[in-house]
C-alpha cells in the first residue's frame, strides 16, 4: 500500500513555462514533506521542504504548496529550464521511535523542452 | 564540506553470495539510513542507525543487516543474495533526533546479481 503517490510518471514542459508536479499521501501522521531531484548516475538531491504547520514555502524558482485537508502537495518550478530535466521524488516523514521515518513516492520524470 | 560518500560504486555478485556496502555520512551528521531503489521506483527504506543502534527498520528480511561505527560511518550487509536484490543501494545521512531535517544522499552503489 503506497503511502506516498505520484500519479504522473512523466511530464513535459516548454522552457520558460511553469512545471507543476503533484504528490498525494495517505498517512495523516506525516508532518514534514520534501522534494528531491535525481539525475542519472547520481543520488537524489534535496530541493525544498515544508513543515505541516505551513501551506507554502519558496526557494528561488521552486515553491512547494501543502494542502493538509486534501493530503496533497505540489512543486512549482517557474520558469522551467532545460537543466531541470530530471526525476523528481516527493517524500514525507513521520516521527517513529524518536527517529524520522521517510517514505518516498515513485517519482515523476520531468522533461523541459528548449 | 564532504557530502555523503558510498563505496563501491558498482558491484557484481552471484546468487548466494554475501555483500558489504559502505557509507560515510555528510560532515556533522550522526544518523544514517539505507534505501533500496529498484528501476523505475522510489527509494524503499531498509533501516536507520543512530548512536550505533538500529532505530527503525522497513519491510526487509533479516538477510539485510547493518552496523554503525563510532565515527558515524555505516555498513549494509546482505547475505544469501537473490536475483531480486539487484538494485541501487542509497545511503542517506541527517543530523540528530528531534528536529525535522532533510536527508542528504550519496550517489549509491549499483549491485547486480547474476
Amino acid at each position: 500500500d503506497q503511502q506516498v503517490k505520484q500519479n504522473s510518471p512523466s511530464l513535459s514542459v516548454q522552457e520558460g513555462r511553469i512545471s507543476i508536479l503533484n504528490c498525494d499521501y495517505t498517512n495523516s501522521m506525516f508532518d514534514y514533506f520534501l522534494w528531491y531531484k535525481k539525475y542519472p548516475a547520481e543520488g537524489p538531491t534535496f530541493l525544498i521542504s515544508i513543515s505541516s504547520i505551513k501551506d507554502k514555502n519558496e526557494d528561488g524558482r521552486f515553491t512547494v504548496f501543502l494542502n493538509k485537508s486534501a493530503k496533497h502537495l505540489s512543486l512549482h518550478i517557474v520558469p522551467s529550464q532545460p537543466g531541470d530535466s530530471a526525476v523528481y521524488f516527493c517524500a514525507a516523514s513521520e516521527w517513529v521511535n524518536y527517529g524520522q521515518n521517510f517514505v518516498f513516492g515513485p517519482g515523476t520524470r520531468l522533461s523541459v523542452l528548449p | 564540506d564532504a557530502g555523503v560518500t558510498q563505496s563501491p560504486t558498482h558491484l557484481i555478485k552471484t546468487r548466494g553470495q554475501q555483500v558489504t556496502l559502505r557509507c560515510s555520512p555528510k560532515s556533522g551528521h550522526d544518523t544514517v539510513s539505507w534505501y533500496q531503489q529498484a528501476l523505475g521506483q522510489g527509494p524503499q527504506f531498509i533501516f536507520q542507525y543512530y548512536e550505533e543502534e538500529e532505530r527503525q527498520r522497513g519491510n526487509f528480511p533479516d538477510r539485510f543487516s547493518g552496523h554503525q561505527f563510532p565515527n558515524y560511518s555505516s555498513e549494509l550487509n546482505v547475505n544469501a543474495l537473490l536475483l531480486g536484490d539487484s538494485a541501487l543501494y542509497l545511503c542517506a545521512s541527517s543530523l540528530g533526533q528531534g528536529l525535522n531535517q532533510p536527508q542528504h544522499f550519496g550517489d549509491g552503489t549499483r549491485l547486480s546479481i547474476l
